[in-house]
């Protein structure tokens, strides 16, 4: 069955160094992968996304993520965190088949930043 | 900018009380999700519609009931609350169209607690 995988429930980052959450899916074909953020007491918004093409994708706030096929990864990097990018970050990859419109979503990692 | 309301941030209520969480959207989307968040599980799709009065089961949809009289208002329900349906609910929606194209926009949450 297809599955999102974010291995760290937690990440602890000092401000001003770089950050790298991890994301590993289960698809046997080329998977249509999104990163979203949800900071405290709000809903989540779109970070980035990708389909095809370029693996290396461009988001909002300074973002970026790797598709890497070989290790069924999607990892999610920025150089040099700031206080406000403390949230949980959620991996996602659009579900196969009938239902292309669900999305399937990993655990989540949340984001410590300190001072 | 699209917006989603969700009626309540917070709601407390009864083992045993049938509760309806409230959630419009303003973008005349036909697209609307309801998911359950808990603490290392992610996102779980409880019901979504994709037009007026259309509805199908997400992976979660024991104990819960949706209904969409309007497009720009999808409730779920929950018909006879249980402690066990305390949780984080979150209203989604997007315009038409498979989920690869159609990123989705979140409400704030209501986190709902059952006593």
């Amino acid at each position: 069955a297809q599955s999102v995988t974010q291995p760290d429930i937690h990440i602890t980052v000092s401000e001003g160094a770089s950050l790298e959450l991890r994301c590993n899916y289960s698809y046997g074909a080329t998977p249509y992968l999104f990163w979203y953020v949800q900071s405290p007491g709000q809903g989540l918004q779109l970070l980035l996304k990708y389909f095809s093409g370029d693996t290396l994708v461009q988001g909002i706030k300074g973002f970026e993520a790797e598709f890497k096929r070989s290790q069924s990864s999607f990892n999610l990097r920025k150089p040099s965190v700031h206080w406000s990018d403390a949230a949980e970050y959620f991996c996602a990859c659009v579900r196969a088949g009938d239902s292309n419109y669900q999305l399937i979503w990993g655990a989540g990692t949340k984001l410590i930043i300190k001072p | 900018d699209v917006k989603v309301t969700q009626s309540s941030r917070y709601l407390v209520k009864r083992t045993g009380e049938k509760v309806f969480l409230e959630c419009v959207q303003d973008m005349d989307h036909e697209n609307m999700f309801w998911y359950r968040q808990d603490p290392g599980l992610g996102l779980r799709l409880i019901y979504f519609s994709y037009d007026v009065k259309m509805k199908e089961k997400g992976d979660i949809p024991e104990g819960y009931s949706v209904s969409r009289e309007k497009k720009e208002r999808f409730s779920l329900i929950l018909e006879s609350a249980s402690t066990n349906q305390t949780s984080m609910y979150l209203c989604a929606s997007s315009p038409p169209g498979e989920a690869r194209n159609q990123p989705q926009h979140f409400g704030d949450g209501t986190r709902l607690s059952i006593l």
